[in-house]
């Protein structure tokens, strides 16, 4: 069974920084691509990035890009979302998100999110 | 940048009718190297993480009631359900993957039952 839990989230300080992990199960992480996508409290998804199967293609939304990092790390089955000076337009439930293919198509897979808050 | 612009933005339907939520690219979606319309749709119900639907714009997924289907070419695609269920209350969402690494989703529609 495919399991994707988000970790990592919380109140954090305008400015400040925060790394997200998803740790997933059920799959290789070799085969597919992987995405985080936001959402905000009562708005709708907002795509923030993507990685490929063998990490060696990223995407980001032009609101994060320069901020936030996607990395992946096969071995610990683990996906993680590095972000820098954060911004309080950057509240939102996060999503860690399986591609059903190896490169950024649809996601077939999400975990349940972890909130991020960013105010002072 | 592509933008997709949903319609309605919500939607009341009965029981049983046939429920239709559009989803307009600002960009021709069919991509030439596999002759496949890069689009999907996702189901989100309250309190849950999106549920993927249709991919290939036409393409259901596994598991998913066949009353649910997509269609469409070139810039103009629809989300059919067919016989309103009490469970499909829920907002959709078109999502594009044709500018791959970067995806974008349309804004949602909120269907509700009338």
């Amino acid at each position: 069974e495919v399991q994707l839990v988000e970790s990592g989230g919380g109140l954090v300080q305008p400015g400040r920084s925060l790394r997200l992990s998803c740790a997933v199960s059920g799959f290789s992480l070799h085969d597919h691509a992987m995405h985080w996508v936001r959402q905000a409290p009562g708005k709708g998804l907002e795509w923030v990035s993507s990685i490929n199967w063998n990490g060696g293609t990223t995407g980001y939304a032009d609101s994060v890009k320069g901020r936030f990092t996607i990395s992946r790390d096969s071995a610990k089955n683990s996906l993680y979302l590095q972000m820098n000076s954060l911004r309080p337009e950057d509240t939102a439930l996060y999503y860690c998100a399986k591609d059903k293919n190896g490169y950024a198509c649809f996601l077939d897979h999400w975990g349940q999110g972890t909130l991020v808050t960013v105010s002072s | 940048d592509i933008v997709l612009t949903q319609s309605p933005d919500s939607l009341a339907v009965s029981l049983g009718e046939r429920a239709t939520i559009n989803c307009k690219s600002s960009q021709n979606l069919l991509y030439s190297s596999n002759n496949r319309i890069q689009l999907a749709w996702y189901q989100q119900k309250p309190g849950q993480p999106p549920k993927l639907l249709i991919y290939w714009a036409s393409t259901r997924e596994s598991g998913v009631p066949d009353r649910f289907s997509g269609s469409g070419s070139g810039t103009d695609f629809t989300l059919t359900i067919s016989s309103l269920q009490a469970e499909d209350v829920a907002v959709y969402y078109c999502q594009q993957y044709y500018t791959t690494p970067t995806i974008t989703f349309g804004q949602g529609t909120r269907l509700e039952i009338k």
